[in-house]
C-alpha cells in the first residue's frame, strides 16, 4: 500500500527533553512538508523539503529542526526551544511543491 | 499578501441542507486553490480543487465556487450529511511555493 506513514500516533515527553517525530513515505514524492495543528489555528507551516538535503523553513520554525537525508524521509526533531510543543503534528507530501498534497495520519504529542 | 481568510469558523446544518463555506484571497498571482477534509483525529484529505480559469467545479455533491475579481472561492455541500461533519480547510498557492491555508470550518449536520 502506497502512503505516509507516522509514529507514533500519540507521544508523551517531559519539559526540556528533545523529541523526533518520524514521516516516511512511499509515493516517490518530491516535496514534503511538517505542519502543526492547533484548535482554532489551522494547519501551520513548519519546514518543507523540496529535494533530498534540501529545506526550507516555514512560517514556524523556530524550535524545530528537520534532515532530509533520503527520498522517503523526513523526520522532525522538536527541541527544548520550542516553547510551547503540545500540539497535533502533521506529515505531508507531494509530487512538485504546487501538487495536490497527502497527508499523513498525525502525530499527537504531550509534553508534561 | 499571503493569507487566506476562511469564513464560519463553524457551521451547523440540518441533514439534506446547502453547506456554504467561504474564502478570500489577496495574492492575485495564486493558481491553485483545493479544499481539504479533516475528520477529528486524522490527516487532513483532499476533497477537491479549482484552478483560476474556471469558475466553478462539481464533484458529486461538492462543487467549488471561484470569483476570481472578487477573490474569492467558496464550498458548497448538497444534500448535506451527518457523514460530512469535519473540519474543511481552504487553501491556496503559486506556483513552487507551499500551500497557504486558511484556519479551518467545523461544518455539524444534525439530523
Amino acid at each position: 500500500d502506497g502512503g505516509i506513514t507516522q509514529s507514533p500516533k500519540y507521544l508523551f515527553r517531559k519539559e526540556g527533553q528533545n523529541v523526533t517525530l518520524s514521516c516516511e513515505q512511499n509515493l516517490n514524492h518530491d516535496a514534503m512538508y511538517w505542519y502543526r495543528q492547533d484548535p482554532g489555528q489551522g494547519l501551520r507551516l513548519i519546514y518543507y523539503s523540496q529535494i533530498v538535503n534540501d529545506f526550507q523553513k516555514g512560517d514556524i520554525a523556530e524550535g524545530y529542526s528537520v534532515s532530509r537525508e533520503k527520498k522517503e524521509s523526513f523526520p522532525l526533531t522538536v527541541t527544548s526551544a520550542q516553547k510551547n510543543p503540545t500540539a497535533f503534528y502533521l506529515c505531508a507530501s507531494s509530487i512538485g511543491q504546487t501538487d495536490t498534497q497527502y497527508f499523513g495520519p498525525g502525530t499527537r504529542l504531550t509534553v508534561l | 499578501q499571503q493569507q487566506v481568510k476562511q469564513s464560519p469558523q463553524s457551521l451547523i446544518v440540518q441533514k439534506g441542507g446547502i453547506s456554504i463555506i467561504n474564502c478570500a484571497y489577496e495574492n492575485t498571482a495564486f493558481d491553485y486553490f483545493p479544499w481539504y477534509q479533516q475528520f477529528p483525529g486524522k490527516g487532513p484529505a483532499l476533497l477537491i480543487a479549482i484552478r483560476p480559469d474556471v469558475s466553478e467545479k462539481k464533484e458529486g455533491r461538492f462543487t467549488i465556487s471561484f470569483n476570481k475579481s472578487a477573490k474569492q472561492f467558496s464550498l458548497h455541500i448538497m444534500d448535506s450529511q451527518p457523514g460530512d461533519s469535519a473540519t474543511y480547510f481552504c487553501a491556496a498557492t503559486i506556483i513552487n511555493t507551499p500551500l497557504v491555508f486558511g484556519k479551518g470550518t467545523r461544518l455539524s449536520v444534525i439530523a
